[in-house]
């Protein structure tokens, strides 16, 4: 079975500062993507930024990046120059190439200070 | 941009009562949806892929009499919690892939989920 582990339960940065948040998988598959999802106190779930594996480069959108490490796993998100509206839980998820559905990880709170 | 409704946003309800939760995909077709519990401050935890036209596929440790799904079309699946208790109480949301687009290049689309209360 698939996990997805986040090991910062909550992180702080300063506005305009840069944070990266840490996210590892376990999986035997060879075809599958990476997503980055914020969930606000609205509790929408909102797509921040995905990455295929197939892909060696990274994925950027914006204020975001992310360092895909395949061979180690990994799949942390950078947000630069961050923002009071990036305060929110992060969830890193996987989903196989061959299924729609998404494991989560345990989520990252977020907290934006001035 | 693809956009799912789910309702209602709240409810509260007695104990030992039903209560149904519809999700919607507004302007795409969607052959399967997903169903997830979200305890406070935890992880999103998959429940059911409800697959238009056939039987729901559960997950490990969820029981199907108790959280009844069905997805009689292509834009509606129902999440039935029955004869609900308060450990029932959680916030449930629906996610759907537009059936238009393949999955390498469509997300899936999240509804704004539902806050259950049991009392």
């Amino acid at each position: 079975a698939q996990t997805v582990t986040q090991s910062q339960p909550e992180m702080s940065v300063q506005e305009a500062e840069t944070v990266t948040l840490s996210c590892t998988y376990d999986t035997s598959e060879s075809d599958y993507y990476l997503f980055w999802y914020k969930q606000p106190p609205s509790r929408q779930m909102i797509l921040v930024i995905r990455q295929e594996a197939y892909k060696q480069q990274n994925a950027t959108e914006n204020r975001f990046s992310v360092n895909f490490q395949k061979a180690a796993k990994s799949f942390s998100l950078k947000i630069s120059d961050s923002q009071l509206g990036d305060a929110a839980m992060y969830f890193c998820a996987y989903m196989t190439g061959t299924a729609s559905k998404l494991t989560f990880g345990t989520g990252t709170r977020l907290q934006v200070t001035l | 941009g693809a956009v799912v409704s789910q309702h209602p946003s709240r409810v509260i309800c007695k104990s030992g009562t039903s209560v149904k939760i519809e999700c919607r995909s507004l302007d795409f077709q969607a052959t399967t949806m997903f169903w997830y519990r979200q305890f406070p401050k935890k992880s999103l935890m998959l429940m059911a892929t409800s697959n238009e036209g056939s039987k729901a596929t559960y997950e490990q440790g969820v029981e199907k009499d108790k959280f009844l799904i069905n997805h009689a079309s292509l834009t509606l699946s129902t999440l039935t919690v029955t004869s609900a208790h308060p450990e029932d109480s959680s916030f449930y949301i629906c996610s759907a892939r537009d059936l238009g687009v393949s999955t390498y290049n469509s997300p899936l689309h999240f509804g704004n989920g539902t806050r259950l209360t049991v009392t």
